[in-house]
């Protein structure tokens, strides 16, 4: 089965600087990449996602990059804030119609001011 | 905005009971899922349903079964808690993909319940 690995598990940045986390995935036929963030004590929320026939995909401060060849995709967060400070998942899914979700063992963001 | 409201956030029970969760979504999704979720391991699937009494093994099942009698309500049992079974237990929910929609659904979340076995 698909099997999703995520680096690093703690990132640590000043405010204003750029933070990067990336994944990789085993199963060449996964074709949707989601990022959800998960704030203290809160729900994971979708931030943003990226479809396999796409390379890379913004959002104001927030990016994703995806390398089909290589199999690995990447979220970037520019000019950071102090409430960029959460924990971040990335997915893969490889059916469609139900679509299951695997999801990396995530990653706790820190924002230093 | 879709709502996904689980039962209870937190709960205590002791080994051998039989404990149900609760989750209920007000956005007529077909699809619903139930994650634990333990530091350093993400959100690991153990059931998703995709319709009314259909339902799927996830990645780990063992120990738990579920139940999905209605389109919005989908349960997690554990028929004989242990305390390995301790942990953030998240349901989510989404729009069925196939003919005439977009593909790739997001998923939604629900505020999940920390249980606790002693």
């Amino acid at each position: 089965g698909e099997n999703v690995e995520q680096h690093p598990s703690t990132l640590s940045v000043q405010e204003g600087d750029s933070a990067v986390i990336k994944c990789t995935y085993s199963d060449s036929a996964s074709n949707y990449f989601p990022w959800y963030k998960q704030e203290l004590g809160k729900r994971p929320q979708l931030i943003i996602d990226i479809r396999s026939n796409v390379g890379e995909k913004k959002d104001q401060r927030i990016a994703v990059t995806l390398n089909k060849t290589a199999k690995h995709f990447s979220l970037h967060i520019t000019e950071t804030q102090p409430e960029d400070s959460a924990v971040y998942f990335c997915a893969a899914s490889t059916v469609k119609g139900a679509q299951k979700l695997v999801f990396g063992q995530g990653t706790r963001l820190t924002i230093n001011p | 905005d879709v709502k996904v409201t689980q039962s209870s956030r937190y709960l205590v029970k002791r080994t051998g009971e039989k404990v149900f969760l609760e989750c209920v979504q007000d956005m007529d999704h077909e699809n619903m899922f139930w994650y634990r979720q333990d530091p350093g391991l993400g959100l690991r699937l153990i059931y998703f349903s995709y319709d009314v009494k259909m339902k799927e093994k996830g990645d780990i099942p063992e120990g738990y079964s579920v139940s999905r009698e209605k389109k919005e309500r989908f349960s997690l049992i554990l028929e004989s808690a242990s305390t390995n079974q301790t942990s953030m237990y998240l349901c989510a929910s989404s729009l069925y993909s196939g003919a005439g929609r977009t593909s790739n659904q997001p998923q939604h979340f629900g505020d999940g319940t920390r249980l606790s076995i002693l």
